[in-house]
């Protein structure tokens, strides 16, 4: 089993609509994770970090669920502009090194 | 702050030739990891440094690839020699492992082709 994993989808989404996914994980000791958004030709970029069971930054939500092992992202009223990858990031049995899943694919639509 | 600064940009090799990938990470940060993307191996962990010193290299592919990180604002990692399948984005990302942690910074990338 990978140490992350998440569905490559792509999800569409219409403009203004919610859409969430999730990253599973299999390091149960894991204590901190995190998403980062990825476009086109571009660098991963740090979008929100999770230390405990969530965290809200305006229209994106994170949740983790230590019991089944996974945490969620949710974007709420989406914009053409979170069309992106989203690359779920959760450390490694090693101290100082995480784990990079493949990423969701979002592609929001007009 | 300038942010995590790699160097080239882009660049196209021959087969068989040596290629040297710059970094030079934020200033005050103490982690420096390399990683390499494809479409096929998402993002590849290559090797990391703590301090300068490497610690965890288990993931550079073979002996063709050398990572050195002589100073705490300077990194290379060198392929010699190239190969086509050493095209990939290369990304090198730091951060500060001393007090709470915030994630990796990524540089820009240098997007390398061998022909």
């Amino acid at each position: 089993r990978k140490e992350v994993e998440q569905d490559p989808g792509p999800f569409n989404v219409p403009e203004g609509a919610t859409v969430a996914f999730n990253c599973t994980y299999s390091n149960s000791a894991s204590q901190s994770f995190f998403w980062y958004r990825q476009d086109c030709r571009k660098e991963p970029k740090l979008l929100m970090s999770v230390y405990s069971s969530g965290n809200e930054d305006g229209r994106f939500t994170a949740q983790l669920n230590r019991a089944s092992q996974y945490i969620s992202l949710l974007i709420r009223d989406s914009k053409l502009s979170d069309s992106a990858t989203y690359l779920c990031v959760a450390p490694t049995d090693s101290w100082g090194k995480f784990q990079f899943g493949a990423g969701t694919q979002v592609v929001v639509t007009p | 702050d300038a942010g995590v600064i790699q160097s080239p940009r882009h660049e196209v090799t021959e087969m068989g030739q040596e290629v040297t990938l710059r970094c030079k990470p934020i200033s005050g940060h103490n982690s420096l990891f390399w990683y390499r993307q494809t479409m096929m191996r998402g993002l590849e962990l290559l090797i990391y440094f703590n301090n300068n010193v490497p610690i965890d290299d288990s993931g550079m592919p073979e002996d063709r690839f050398s990572a050195k990180m002589p100073n705490a604002s300077f990194s290379t990692l060198k392929i010699q020699p190239s190969e086509p399948r050493d095209s990939a984005v290369y990304f090198c990302a730091s951060t500060n492992t001393q007090g709470p942690f915030y994630g990796y910074t990524f540089g820009s990338g240098t997007r390398l082709t061998v022909v």
